[in-house]
């Protein structure tokens, strides 16, 4: 079975600061795909980024990129320069190749995002 | 926004009763997920429908069940609700890309309390 953690549960920074969340995967597969998402407080989960286990290259979107690290089943997201606006929940996933392709979720990270 | 949308937003039960959610998958997508997030926790899946057939279940009594429809839209029936039911159940659309794998999409989510 396939698990994610977060080992952040909560993390307070000051607006213009930079700040990583982290993931932590495990899959005895080797085809997998691995997501973020943000769930801010309305509740609605708001897909970021999706990765597939062949393609390690890091991405950047604005101020927000991603490092995925198969030798230590890492994907972590980096927000650069953060806003009051990043405040939310955010989630890190996992799906199998075959199957359901069901989502496992981590128990997220709250970031708070102070002015 | 995803044009995922679920009814009711809220809804509240008492113990024992038996309750029907309904989610409208994005256009193009024919494949919908359930997700059960209790408060403080990543969301966990309940089934996925696949036109019109089940695709694969979570770890969830058979008192959860669910339906989709042709034009793919869904529904979630919980039977002998619980106190622990008490969660927000959140639908995801999808439809396989060109790699074979999807992108799930989600709702707002339906916020029901168990009395």
């Amino acid at each position: 079975a396939q698990k994610v953690t977060q080992a952040q549960t909560e993390i307070s920074v000051v607006e213009k600061e930079d700040v990583t969340l982290d993931c932590v995967y495990e899959t005895r597969d080797t085809t997998y795909y691995l997501f973020w998402y943000k769930q801010p407080p309305s509740g609605e989960l708001v897909f970021l980024i999706r990765r597939n286990s062949f393609d390690e290259q890091n991405e950047i979107s604005g101020r927000y990129s991603w490092n995925f690290q198969k030798s230590t089943s890492s994907f972590n997201f980096t927000i650069t320069a953060s806003q009051v606006v990043d405040s939310a929940v955010y989630f890190c996933a996992l799906t199998l190749d075959t199957g359901r392709r069901a989502l496992t979720f981590g128990s997220g990270t709250r970031l708070q995002v102070q002015p | 926004e995803t044009g995922v949308t679920q009814s009711p937003t809220h809804l509240i039960k008492t113990r024992g009763q038996q309750v029907t959610l309904r989610c409208s998958s994005q256009s193009g997508h024919n494949t919908v997920s359930w997700y059960q997030q209790a408060l403080g926790q990543g969301p966990q899946f309940i089934f996925q429908y696949y036109r019109e057939e089940e695709n694969g279940r979570g770890n969830f009594p058979p008192r959860f069940s669910g339906l989709q429809f042709p034009n793919y839209s869904s529904e979630l029936n919980v039977n002998a609700l619980e106190l622990d039911d008490s969660a927000l159940y959140l639908c995801a659309s999808s439809t396989p890309d060109r790699l074979g794998t999807d992108t799930q999409y989600f709702g707002p989510g339906t916020r029901l309390t168990v009395l």
